[in-house]
Protein backbone atom coordinates (compact mmCIF):
# COMPACT_ATOMS: atom_id res chain seq x y z
CA UNK A 1 0.00 0.00 0.00
CA UNK A 2 0.98 3.68 -0.19
CA UNK A 3 3.76 4.55 2.36
CA UNK A 4 5.27 8.02 3.34
CA UNK A 5 8.43 7.94 5.00
CA UNK A 6 10.40 10.88 6.84
CA UNK A 7 13.60 11.81 7.85
CA UNK A 8 15.49 11.98 10.09
CA UNK A 9 13.19 10.12 12.70
CA UNK A 10 14.78 12.50 15.32
CA UNK A 11 16.81 15.78 15.24
CA UNK A 12 18.16 17.91 18.14
CA UNK A 13 19.96 21.13 16.95
CA UNK A 14 21.23 24.05 18.78
CA UNK A 15 19.14 27.18 19.02
CA UNK A 16 19.99 29.30 15.90
CA UNK A 17 20.92 26.28 13.55
CA UNK A 18 19.10 25.47 10.57
CA UNK A 19 16.34 21.98 10.21
CA UNK A 20 15.38 20.02 7.73
CA UNK A 21 13.08 17.21 7.34
CA UNK A 22 12.33 15.20 4.28
CA UNK A 23 9.50 13.08 2.93
CA UNK A 24 9.06 10.56 0.36
CA UNK A 25 5.68 8.81 -0.56
CA UNK A 26 5.72 5.62 -2.50
CA UNK A 27 3.29 6.70 -4.96
CA UNK A 28 2.49 10.45 -6.93
CA UNK A 29 0.74 12.93 -5.22
CA UNK A 30 -2.21 14.95 -5.92
CA UNK A 31 -1.20 17.47 -3.01
CA UNK A 32 0.97 17.45 0.21
CA UNK A 33 -0.12 18.48 3.62
CA UNK A 34 2.65 19.70 6.65
CA UNK A 35 1.43 19.39 9.89
CA UNK A 36 3.48 20.40 13.61
CA UNK A 37 2.44 18.50 16.64
CA UNK A 38 3.91 20.43 19.99
CA UNK A 39 4.54 17.85 22.53
CA UNK A 40 1.35 16.55 24.45
CA UNK A 41 -0.66 18.64 21.52
CA UNK A 42 -2.44 17.42 18.53
CA UNK A 43 -1.49 17.69 15.14
CA UNK A 44 -1.78 22.04 13.39
CA UNK A 45 -1.66 22.51 9.55
CA UNK A 46 0.61 24.28 8.42
CA UNK A 47 -0.01 24.41 4.67
CA UNK A 48 -0.69 22.36 1.48
CA UNK A 49 1.27 22.47 -1.66
CA UNK A 50 -0.38 21.33 -4.53
CA UNK A 51 1.77 22.34 -7.52
CA UNK A 52 5.03 20.80 -9.06
CA UNK A 53 8.26 22.34 -7.81
CA UNK A 54 5.81 24.86 -5.38
CA UNK A 55 7.75 26.33 -3.00
CA UNK A 56 5.90 28.46 0.01
CA UNK A 57 7.25 30.28 2.73
CA UNK A 58 6.06 31.39 6.34
CA UNK A 59 8.28 33.65 8.06
CA UNK A 60 11.42 31.06 8.91
CA UNK A 61 9.22 27.69 7.41
CA UNK A 62 10.55 27.08 4.00
CA UNK A 63 8.68 24.23 2.09
CA UNK A 64 8.87 22.67 -1.38
CA UNK A 65 7.22 19.71 -3.48
CA UNK A 66 9.03 17.98 -5.83
CA UNK A 67 8.74 18.23 -9.48
CA UNK A 68 7.62 14.47 -9.53
CA UNK A 69 5.03 15.21 -6.82
CA UNK A 70 6.89 11.88 -4.69
CA UNK A 71 8.20 14.47 -1.94
CA UNK A 72 8.66 17.41 -0.25
CA UNK A 73 10.73 19.41 2.70
CA UNK A 74 10.33 21.38 5.23
CA UNK A 75 13.20 23.86 6.20
CA UNK A 76 13.58 26.12 9.09
CA UNK A 77 15.50 28.82 9.38
CA UNK A 78 17.65 29.83 12.39
CA UNK A 79 15.71 27.63 14.61
CA UNK A 80 14.10 28.86 17.95
CA UNK A 81 12.98 27.03 21.40
CA UNK A 82 9.11 27.53 19.76
CA UNK A 83 9.86 25.14 16.88
CA UNK A 84 9.90 22.01 18.93
CA UNK A 85 7.71 18.95 18.19
CA UNK A 86 7.01 16.28 15.81
CA UNK A 87 6.54 17.66 11.38
CA UNK A 88 4.22 15.58 9.93
CA UNK A 89 3.72 15.41 6.31
CA UNK A 90 1.03 13.71 4.73
CA UNK A 91 -0.73 12.69 1.44
CA UNK A 92 -4.43 11.76 0.10
CA UNK A 93 -4.69 7.97 -1.00
CA UNK A 94 -5.13 8.46 -4.80
CA UNK A 95 -8.37 10.22 -5.59
CA UNK A 96 -9.23 10.24 -2.00
CA UNK A 97 -9.42 12.07 1.19
CA UNK A 98 -7.93 9.56 2.95
CA UNK A 99 -4.35 10.97 4.08
CA UNK A 100 -1.45 9.05 4.77
CA UNK A 101 0.53 10.97 7.26
CA UNK A 102 4.36 10.38 7.53
CA UNK A 103 6.43 8.60 10.19
CA UNK A 104 7.41 11.99 11.76
CA UNK A 105 10.01 14.08 12.27
CA UNK A 106 10.15 15.25 16.24
CA UNK A 107 12.46 18.42 16.85
CA UNK A 108 14.75 19.36 19.78
CA UNK A 109 16.13 22.67 20.17
CA UNK A 110 18.63 23.05 22.32
CA UNK A 111 18.72 26.37 24.13
CA UNK B 1 -15.84 28.58 17.26
CA UNK B 2 -14.67 26.22 19.78
CA UNK B 3 -13.06 23.91 17.16
CA UNK B 4 -13.24 19.92 17.21
CA UNK B 5 -14.00 18.71 20.73
CA UNK B 6 -13.34 15.73 22.45
CA UNK B 7 -14.47 13.71 24.98
CA UNK B 8 -13.45 12.52 27.77
CA UNK B 9 -9.69 13.90 27.62
CA UNK B 10 -8.64 10.57 29.53
CA UNK B 11 -10.17 7.50 29.98
CA UNK B 12 -8.49 4.35 31.97
CA UNK B 13 -10.18 1.31 32.14
CA UNK B 14 -9.85 -2.28 32.59
CA UNK B 15 -9.54 -4.88 30.10
CA UNK B 16 -12.67 -6.32 28.42
CA UNK B 17 -14.84 -2.77 29.06
CA UNK B 18 -16.50 -0.97 26.67
CA UNK B 19 -15.08 2.28 25.92
CA UNK B 20 -16.73 5.30 23.78
CA UNK B 21 -15.02 8.53 23.08
CA UNK B 22 -16.51 10.97 21.57
CA UNK B 23 -16.65 14.13 19.06
CA UNK B 24 -18.19 17.19 18.04
CA UNK B 25 -16.38 18.93 14.19
CA UNK B 26 -16.52 21.65 13.43
CA UNK B 27 -19.83 23.53 12.23
CA UNK B 28 -19.84 23.28 8.62
CA UNK B 29 -17.18 21.09 7.93
CA UNK B 30 -18.21 17.82 5.91
CA UNK B 31 -15.73 15.65 6.31
CA UNK B 32 -14.88 13.21 9.91
CA UNK B 33 -11.70 11.85 10.80
CA UNK B 34 -10.73 9.10 13.50
CA UNK B 35 -7.19 8.72 14.10
CA UNK B 36 -5.17 6.37 16.46
CA UNK B 37 -1.58 7.59 17.44
CA UNK B 38 1.04 5.85 19.35
CA UNK B 39 5.41 5.49 19.59
CA UNK B 40 5.29 2.36 17.57
CA UNK B 41 2.58 2.93 14.54
CA UNK B 42 2.75 6.56 14.63
CA UNK B 43 -0.69 8.17 13.42
CA UNK B 44 -3.36 5.94 11.76
CA UNK B 45 -6.04 6.63 9.91
CA UNK B 46 -9.09 4.05 11.22
CA UNK B 47 -12.17 5.61 9.58
CA UNK B 48 -13.43 8.79 7.95
CA UNK B 49 -16.94 10.04 7.42
CA UNK B 50 -18.18 12.55 4.29
CA UNK B 51 -21.59 14.02 5.25
CA UNK B 52 -22.19 11.12 8.11
CA UNK B 53 -21.49 8.17 5.44
CA UNK B 54 -18.25 6.19 6.56
CA UNK B 55 -16.58 6.44 3.61
CA UNK B 56 -13.19 4.13 4.29
CA UNK B 57 -13.24 1.84 7.49
CA UNK B 58 -10.30 0.08 6.15
CA UNK B 59 -7.93 0.96 9.02
CA UNK B 60 -10.64 -0.08 11.74
CA UNK B 61 -8.38 -2.42 13.06
CA UNK B 62 -11.24 -5.35 13.65
CA UNK B 63 -14.60 -6.16 14.95
CA UNK B 64 -14.04 -4.64 18.52
CA UNK B 65 -13.98 -1.37 17.14
CA UNK B 66 -16.96 0.36 15.54
CA UNK B 67 -17.64 3.89 14.46
CA UNK B 68 -21.04 6.19 14.23
CA UNK B 69 -22.10 9.53 13.32
CA UNK B 70 -25.55 9.58 13.52
CA UNK B 71 -25.34 13.24 12.86
CA UNK B 72 -23.41 16.05 11.52
CA UNK B 73 -21.94 17.27 14.34
CA UNK B 74 -21.32 14.20 16.46
CA UNK B 75 -19.50 11.15 16.11
CA UNK B 76 -18.67 7.61 18.58
CA UNK B 77 -15.77 5.41 18.73
CA UNK B 78 -16.24 2.20 20.39
CA UNK B 79 -14.43 -0.15 21.45
CA UNK B 80 -16.25 -3.23 22.78
CA UNK B 81 -14.18 -5.03 24.82
CA UNK B 82 -11.42 -2.65 25.06
CA UNK B 83 -7.68 -4.45 25.55
CA UNK B 84 -4.44 -3.12 26.64
CA UNK B 85 -3.13 -3.00 23.07
CA UNK B 86 -5.88 -0.83 22.70
CA UNK B 87 -3.83 1.81 24.62
CA UNK B 88 -3.92 5.00 22.36
CA UNK B 89 -4.37 8.70 21.91
CA UNK B 90 -6.93 8.70 19.66
CA UNK B 91 -7.64 12.01 17.66
CA UNK B 92 -10.62 13.16 15.80
CA UNK B 93 -10.27 15.89 13.02
CA UNK B 94 -12.91 17.76 10.85
CA UNK B 95 -12.43 19.18 7.26
CA UNK B 96 -14.59 21.32 4.87
CA UNK B 97 -13.93 19.36 1.56
CA UNK B 98 -14.48 22.19 -0.77
CA UNK B 99 -13.64 25.74 -2.03
CA UNK B 100 -11.97 27.67 0.60
CA UNK B 101 -12.64 31.10 1.27
CA UNK B 102 -9.74 32.38 -0.87
CA UNK B 103 -11.27 30.23 -3.44
CA UNK B 104 -8.34 27.85 -3.61
CA UNK B 105 -9.45 24.53 -2.90
CA UNK B 106 -7.86 23.03 0.54
CA UNK B 107 -8.39 19.84 2.79
CA UNK B 108 -6.78 20.73 5.83
CA UNK B 109 -7.64 19.35 9.07
CA UNK B 110 -8.54 20.61 12.26
CA UNK B 111 -7.37 18.30 14.96
CA UNK B 112 -9.63 17.57 18.40
CA UNK B 113 -7.52 18.10 21.44
CA UNK B 114 -7.20 14.28 21.55
CA UNK B 115 -8.49 11.02 24.16
CA UNK B 116 -5.64 9.47 26.06
CA UNK B 117 -7.00 6.06 26.11
CA UNK B 118 -5.53 3.55 29.01
CA UNK B 119 -6.73 -0.18 28.95
CA UNK B 120 -5.13 -1.88 31.72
Amino acid sequence: GQQVMQIPQYQHVQEGEDFTTYCNSSTTLSNIQWYKQRPGGHPVFLIQLVKSGEVKKQKRLTFQFGEAKKNSSLHITATQTTDVGTYFCAGPHSGTYKYIFGTGTRLKVLA
Amino acid sequence: DAGVIQSPRHEVTEMGQEVTLRCKPISGHDYLFWYRQTMMRGLELLIYFNNNVPIDDSGMPEDRFSAKMPNASFSTLKIQPSEPRDSAVYFCASSFGGLSTTGGITYEQYFGPGTRLTVT
